[in-house]
């Protein structure tokens, strides 16, 4: 069963720009959620969605904002880029929404905004 | 509010010898308890986790944690470390009487030296 894909890998925006993450679930997976990795502030959880609807989120402001697909796949989107916002940007599925569900994560997407 | 620290950044051991791991927490329910590894310029891997029953668990590659509730721990353990088990380690708990959100450790960096 192929792992979670994420994609672009890599991404260097400018200030002030926007962007699109895409994330692809393990096949059968329903919940997705998604993760900002730092080295100041290690793994911080920014939304889940599960049937096309968002479960939960985190402490993030509107400028960060998702959506997820009938196909479970989902898209993460950052408007008005701060140079604060570059990180890994970690997709994470699991099979159900619920807290005894261990995730599956991708590799991620290193942002680097000048 | 929930909380998981993990004491040590860096955890240091010789190959061939036991490591451990540390985890402690806080919720306001009950926990339920992961345990994740990250190698290199790669996502989050699932080791183990806790949700109820035995306090032993065991999970990949031969690792194994104990719930201690009492002392609010989660240590993760393994009998004989390999240089290959050297990553980063990351504690997470998710607490069944709040909105499920994750909350992950900062994470400790563990070395097997040959």
């Amino acid at each position: 069963k192929a792992g979670v894909t994420q994609t672009p890998r890599y991404l260097i925006k400018t200030r002030g720009q926007q962007v699109t993450l895409s994330c692809s679930p393990i096949s059968g997976h329903r919940s997705v959620s998604w993760y900002q990795q730092t080295p100041g502030q290690g793994l911080q959880f920014l939304f889940e969605y599960f049937s096309e609807t968002q479960r939960n989120k985190g402490n993030f402001p509107g400028r960060f904002s998702g959506r997820q697909f009938s196909n479970s796949r989902s898209e993460m989107n950052v408007s008005t880029l701060e140079l604060g916002d570059s990180a890994l940007y970690l997709c994470a599925s699991s099979f159900a929404s619920g807290a005894s569900y261990e995730q599956y994560f991708g590799p991620g997407t290193r942002l680097t905004v000048t | 509010a929930q909380s998981v620290a993990q004491p040590e950044d860096q955890v240091n051991v010789a190959e061939g010898n036991p490591l451990t791991v540390k985890c402690t927490y806080s919720v306001s329910g009950n926990p339920y308890l992961f345990w994740y590894v990250q190698y290199p310029n790669r996502g989050l891997q699932f080791l183990l986790k806790y949700i109820t029953g035995d306090n032993l668990v065991k999970g990949s590659y031969g690792f194994e944690a104990e719930f201690n509730k009492s002392q609010t721990s989660f240590h993760l353990k393994k009998p004989s470390a390999l240089v290959s088990d050297s990553a980063l380690y990351f504690c997470a708990v998710r607490d069944t009487g709040g909105s499920y959100i994750p909350t992950f450790g900062r994470g400790t960096s563990l070395i097997v030296h040959p």
